[in-house]
C-alpha cells in the first residue's frame, strides 16, 4: 500500500530549541495533516492543508504542503516540555472514486531534555 | 462540543472469540473511519462509513467488519481473534466524506488478545 516516509524517526532536542520533521511520498497528497499523539491517546490534530504551497501557522507550529503534493514540513518553534510526544504526518491520496483513507507517516518521537 | 468517544477503552479476549467496538462521532458528523494501530505497522486504514453506507476499505481480511447506524454512531467487529490483532483501534470522524476535510481521532480501545 501507500506509504508516506516521515523523518527523522526521533529527535533528541533541548528545550527552547526549534524542531523540524517532514514527510515525503512518492505519490500525489492532496490533503496532507499534521498529528500529535500521546501515550495511550488518540490522535489529535494540529494543522490541517489543502492547497499545494499553502503555509499554515498554530502557536508555535507552522506547516507546509509541498508545490509538488508530494512532501510537507511541520516545523516547531521555542520547544518546551510538553511539546514531548510522537508526531504523525497522514495525507488523503484521492483515487478513482474517493479517497482510500488516511496514509500515515511512521511518527516522530520527539524528545526534549530540559 | 463533544469529542469522538469510543468504547471500551481497554478490552481482553482470548484467540477465536469475536469483539465488538463502539464509536460515537462529534455531533454532526456523518463520516467515521476506522484505524488499526500497532508498534510495527503504525496506523493502517480499515474502513470508512459514510451515512450508513461503508465508503472505502482498507488492506484487512473479512474477519474484520462495520457497521454505521442512523445517528452516525459506528461500530467495527472483529470475528475469530488472533494474536496478532491486539492493538489500539482507533476511530474518527469528520463532517464530510472521502477526506475532504480533516479527521478528529477518539482516545481508542485497546485490544489485547491472549
Amino acid at each position: 500500500g501507500q506509504q508516506l516516509n516521515q523523518s527523522p524517526q526521533s529527535m533528541f532536542i533541548q528545550e527552547g530549541e526549534d524542531v523540524s520533521m517532514n514527510c515525503t511520498s512518492s505519490s500525489i497528497f492532496n490533503t496532507w495533516l499534521w498529528y500529535k499523539q500521546d501515550p495511550g491517546e488518540g490522535p489529535v490534530l494540529l494543522i490541517a492543508l489543502y492547497k499545494a504551497g499553502e503555509l499554515t501557522s498554530n502557536g508555535r507550529l507552522t506547516a507546509q504542503f509541498g508545490i509538488t503534493r508530494k512532501d510537507s514540513f511541520l516545523n516547531i518553534s521555542a520547544s518546551i516540555p510538553s511539546d514531548v510526544g510522537i508526531y504523525f504526518c497522514a495525507g488523503y491520496m484521492y483515487s478513482g472514486g474517493g479517497a482510500d483513507g488516511l496514509t500515515f507517516g511512521k511518527g516522530t518521537h520527539l524528545i526534549i531534555q530540559p | 462540543k463533544a469529542g469522538v468517544t469510543q468504547t471500551p477503552r481497554y478490552l481482553i479476549k482470548t484467540r477465536g472469540q469475536q469483539v465488538t467496538l463502539s464509536c460515537s462521532p462529534i455531533s454532526g458528523h456523518r463520516s467515521v473511519s476506522w484505524y488499526q494501530q500497532t508498534p510495527g505497522q503504525g496506523l493502517q486504514f480499515l474502513f470508512e462509513y459514510f451515512s450508513e453506507t461503508q465508503r472505502n476499505k482498507g488492506n484487512f481480511p473479512g474477519r474484520f467488519s462495520g457497521r454505521q447506524f442512523s445517528n452516525s454512531r459506528s461500530e467495527m467487529n472483529v470475528s475469530t481473534l488472533e494474536l496478532g490483532d491486539s492493538a489500539l483501534y482507533l476511530c474518527a470522524s469528520s463532517s464530510l466524506a472521502g477526506g475532504l476535510n480533516e479527521q478528529f481521532f477518539g482516545p481508542g480501545t485497546r485490544l489485547t488478545v491472549l
